[in-house]
């Protein structure tokens, strides 16, 4: 049974260019998340997906952050014109509706 | 401030010690306590889920005590492996059916031969 899978499982990319993250949750969850992990900062809730329900956008940091969840399964996170302030590594997660999440490995960002 | 703070920030401890990580939190209402194993560029990774009636539950080496009237929880490693060596992460969960969880920023443990 495979878990959850990100990629790219690094991006480097230069300021101002834009990022695509990808997730692939486990098969049958309905339930995805983005969480954005600084150093020495807890994991920081971006945005919350559940079934076919709009999703809940409020830990977004700005209008450069956007998700995309198609057929229900694979999740985009898309950041645009990135800043420096943007690295860091992002998790998706997901889950039977609200119940424990499974987290994926992460996608580390570096903005040089 | 984080309502969810962990200490210490880092700890370096011989393989084959114990050691204890604090976690003290201000979430309210309670429901759950989680504590998570993330090791190097891999995901958190649950390790215990203790409920508002849990004083202790263990998982092998790892026993998370759960103090719900003082909001403190505890997370000690037995007989320590070079394995352990991870960050590991206190999660609060305010309602049974809250997505939203409260991350503390984690105990980072080194294990040293």
């Amino acid at each position: 049974g495979a878990g959850v899978s990100q990629s790219p499982s690094n991006k480097v990319t230069e300021k101002g260019k834009d990022v695509e993250l990808r997730c692939d949750p486990i098969s049958g969850h309905t339930a995805l998340y983005w969480y954005r992990q600084s150093l020495g900062q807890g994991l920081e809730f971006l945005i919350y997906f559940q079934g076919n329900s709009a999703p809940d956008k409020s830990g977004l940091p700005s209008d450069r952050f956007s998700a995309e969840r198609t057929g229900g399964s694979v999740s985009t996170l898309t950041i645009q014109r990135t800043q420096q302030e943007d690295s860091a590594v992002y998790l998706c997660a997901s889950s039977r509706r609200n119940y424990e999440q499974y987290f994926g490995p992460g996608t580390r960002l570096t903005v040089t | 401030k984080n309502q969810v703070e962990q200490s210490p920030q880092s700890l370096i401890i011989l393989e084959g010690k114990n050691c204890t990580l604090q976690c003290n939190y201000t979430v309210s209402p309670f429901s759950n306590l989680r504590w998570y194993k993330q090791d190097t560029g891999r995901g958190p990774v649950s390790l215990t889920i203790m409920t508002f009636s849990e004083n202790t539950k263990s998982n092998g080496r790892y026993t998370a005590t759960l103090d719900a009237d003082t909001k403190q929880s505890s997370l000690h490693i037995t007989a320590s492996q070079l394995s352990d060596s991870a960050s590991y992460i206190c999660v609060v969960i305010r309602r049974s059916n809250d997505y939203k969880l409260s991350f503390g920023a984690g105990t980072t443990v080194t294990v040293r031969a």
